[in-house]
């Protein structure tokens, strides 16, 4: 069955410092996708990032980077020089196959920029 | 702008009460969910539904069921609504996946149960 550990209940961490967000994952397929979401305190949840199982490739977008390692079973999420914006609760998610898109989500971690 | 709307932000209600929550996606996506999300627990899905009047049990069916008459509108019944059913509940929505391509789900902003 497919799983997703995140193992960082909540972290806090001071305007301007980079903080790093672990996934790990587990499932017997060979074919799959992971994703991180951003849960602002408006509480709908924002698509981050889609990386398919066969994609190895870190992934920048801007302050944001993921670092997917498949040896590993992890897709780790990196916000540099952090702001108070990025205060959210953030989720990995693993979307099985077959399963019409079926998600599989960690528990997701609190993150608390302080100013 | 795509919007997946929930009929309601919070809701208050008392058991034994019958709940209905109800959502709509605006983007003609075949695939919605309905999730609960507890803290410490992430999401897990209740419901799913592929196409109109189709629908399959997520991981944690129990004590609650689905409706889906329209394509666009996806609904969440509490039968008996109890106390453990107090929860935030999240609709999401998304296209049919094709070969090996999966797209992301887009949420609502979710509708907070409280059950007295």
């Amino acid at each position: 069955a497919q799983k997703v550990t995140q193992a960082q209940t909540e972290i806090s961490v001071v305007e301007k410092e980079d903080v790093t967000l672990d996934c790990v994952y587990e499932t017997r397929d060979t074919t799959y996708y992971l994703f991180w979401y951003k849960q602002p305190p408006s509480g709908e949840l924002v698509f981050l990032i889609r990386r398919n199982s066969f994609d190895e490739q870190n992934e920048i977008s801007g302050r944001y980077s993921w670092n997917f390692q498949k040896s590993t079973s992890s897709f780790n999420f990196t916000i540099t020089a952090s702001q108070v914006v990025d205060s959210a609760v953030y989720f990995c998610a693993l979307s099985e196959y077959p399963g019409g898109n079926k998600l599989v989500f960690g528990a997701g971690t609190i993150l608390r920029v302080k100013s | 702008d795509v919007k997946v709307t929930q009929s309601s932000r919070y809701l208050v209600k008392r058991t034994g009460e019958k709940v209905f929550l109800e959502c709509v996606q605006d983007m003609d996506h075949e695939n919605m969910f309905w999730y609960r999300q507890d803290p410490g627990l992430g999401l897990r899905l209740i419901y799913f539904s592929y196409d109109v009047k189709m629908k399959e049990k997520g991981d944690i069916p129990e004590g609650y069921s689905v409706s889906r008459e329209k394509k666009e509108r996806f609904s969440l019944i509490l039968e008996s609504a109890s106390t453990n059913q107090t929860s935030m509940y999240l609709c999401a929505s998304s296209p049919r996946a094709s070969g090996s391509s999966y797209n992301e789900q887009f949420f609502g902003p979710g509708t907070r149960l409280t059950v007295l």
